[in-house]
């Protein structure tokens, strides 16, 4: 069984196109949140939601919209794709607040061209 | 703003061998630490978390210690095995529930 779980996991698109990814966590969790991974590998947090509700949003552009329908799914949609939105993009989950530990789906890999 | 350091960037040894990674952070006010293992093309998998008012935790043949006044932590591994080889990554929990991660450790375990 998949805990975190994100489509697409692979994406290659053009600049300027308009796209989303899709995160959806099975463990009941309050907690979930989208990161990014630069071609230096530096994980770096861009929001998190709790209980459907953002509580952190980080200088992000505001190309960047975080979607939480429910508390299980938390879908990232990136308008005017830039060549430097390329990165691995990983949602995670945590149960409570944000002070236990998260679990991470398995990435999805943005290539603009 | 909350920095996180690990040393070394890379590490080559042979199986067997015990070994220990290291992680520093600037900003001691933190919720946690936790220690996560990053498999290429693959997402994270957390090992250990130890709660700031902790010394250390253990899990197998892993260790991790926390010295929260000196923002220092170290991740021990014993008797390293070739499915040891992966990208170790130490992060902290800031107080506003934010994870600061360092860049990583690569460590390849040599058969």
């Amino acid at each position: 069984d998949t805990a975190v779980s994100q489509t697409p996991k692979y994406l290659v698109t053009q600049m300027g196109n308009d796209k989303s990814i899709k995160c959806e966590q099975n463990l009941g969790h309050d907690t979930m949140y989208w990161y990014k991974q630069d071609s230096k590998k530096f994980l770096k947090i861009m929001f998190s939601y709790n209980n459907k509700e953002l509580i952190i949003n980080e200088t992000v552009p505001n190309r960047f919209s975080p979607k939480s329908p429910d508390k299980a799914h938390l879908n990232l949609h990136i308008n005017s794709l830039e060549l430097g939105d390329s990165a691995v993009y990983f949602c995670a989950s945590s149960q409570g607040t944000g002070k236990e530990t998260q679990y991470f789906g398995p990435g999805t890999r943005l290539l603009v061209l | 703003k909350q920095e996180v350091t690990q040393i070394p960037a890379a590490l080559s040894v042979p199986e067997g061998e015990n070994l220990v990674l290291n992680c520093s952070f600037t900003d001691s006010a933190i919720y946690n630490l936790q220690w996560f293992r990053q498999d290429p093309g693959k997402g994270l998998t957390s090992l250990l978390l130890i709660q700031s008012s902790q010394r250390e935790q253990t899990s197998g043949r892993l260790n991790a210690s926390l010295d929260k006044s000196s923002g220092r932590s170290t991740l021990y591994i014993a008797a390293s095995q070739p499915g040891d080889s992966a990208t170790y990554l130490c992060a902290v929990l800031e107080y506003g529930n934010k994870l600061v991660f360092g860049a990583g450790t690569i460590l390849r375990v040599k058969s």
